[in-house]
């Protein structure tokens, strides 16, 4: 049953403190995208990729959030320093792109707490 | 541009009534539309989706939707609530490029 990944589930720091979350998308899938759900703002995209390459991330704060993908089985999200109005969820979701419908497959989300 | 508006962001219904949760786009090109539902604690899973062809589509969980293209809409209905369908549930909008762009959600409680 292929499925996204998303480590760690769950994620407590202090302000100021580096936070890497990873992603495994499902594998063959081309498109990997970064969004961020909070109550206030809703589900918002922060970036995404098609073949490894930044397509677009205007929807994330360039200071301290970067977005990469080492490689086609790895994306990574990180926020350094982090401030506790990243507090959020954070989905990754892959996807075969606009072949397919740009249909987007889910992962659990890592849940970060910045006290 | 492309967007999409959810009417209702909390929608309560009695167990075995009609689900009804609205959605309106507006799109520049043809779109497909989708519905996706978040269980809690969990990511958004597919419900079922438009691209071409027939435009009432059914998904999983009894769930069914309409294209309409005169309305701008795709409305999501199920004939009889089950408890096990309370979800934040969202519509979204993709113009043919990368991008799904998603409506704010629907909270669905449902009463038993």
């Amino acid at each position: 049953d292929a499925r996204v990944t998303q480590t760690p589930r769950h994620k407590v720091t202090e302000m100021g403190q580096e936070v890497t979350m990873r992603c495994q998308p499902i594998l063959g899938h081309n498109t990997v995208f970064w969004y961020r759900q909070t109550m206030m703002q809703g589900l918002e995209l922060l970036a995404y990729f098609r073949n490894r390459a930044p397509l677009d991330d205007s929807g994330m704060p360039k200071d301290r959030f970067s977005a990469e993908m080492p490689d086609a089985t790895l994306a990574t999200l990180k926020i350094q320093p982090s401030e506790p109005r990243d507090s959020a969820v954070y989905f990754c979701a892959s996807g075969l792109g606009a072949g397919y419908n740009n249909e987007q497959f889910f992962g659990p989300g890592t849940r970060l707490t910045v006290l | 541009a492309q967007s999409v508006t959810q009417l209702g962001s909390h929608v309560s219904v009695s167990e075995g009534a009609l689900v009804l949760l609205r959605c309106n786009y507006s799109s520049s090109v043809p779109p497909y539309l989708f519905w996706y539902v978040q269980y809690p604690n969990q990511g958004l899973q597919l419900l079922l989706k438009y691209t071409t062809g027939a435009t009432l589509v059914k998904g999983i969980n009894g769930f069914e939707a309409e294209f309409k293209k005169s309305e701008t809409s795709f409305h999501l209905t199920k004939p009889s609530a089950h408890m096990s369908d309370a979800a934040e549930y969202f519509c979204a909008v993709s113009p043919g490029a990368n991008n799904l762009f998603f409506g704010t959600g629907t909270r669905l409680t449902v009463i038993p």
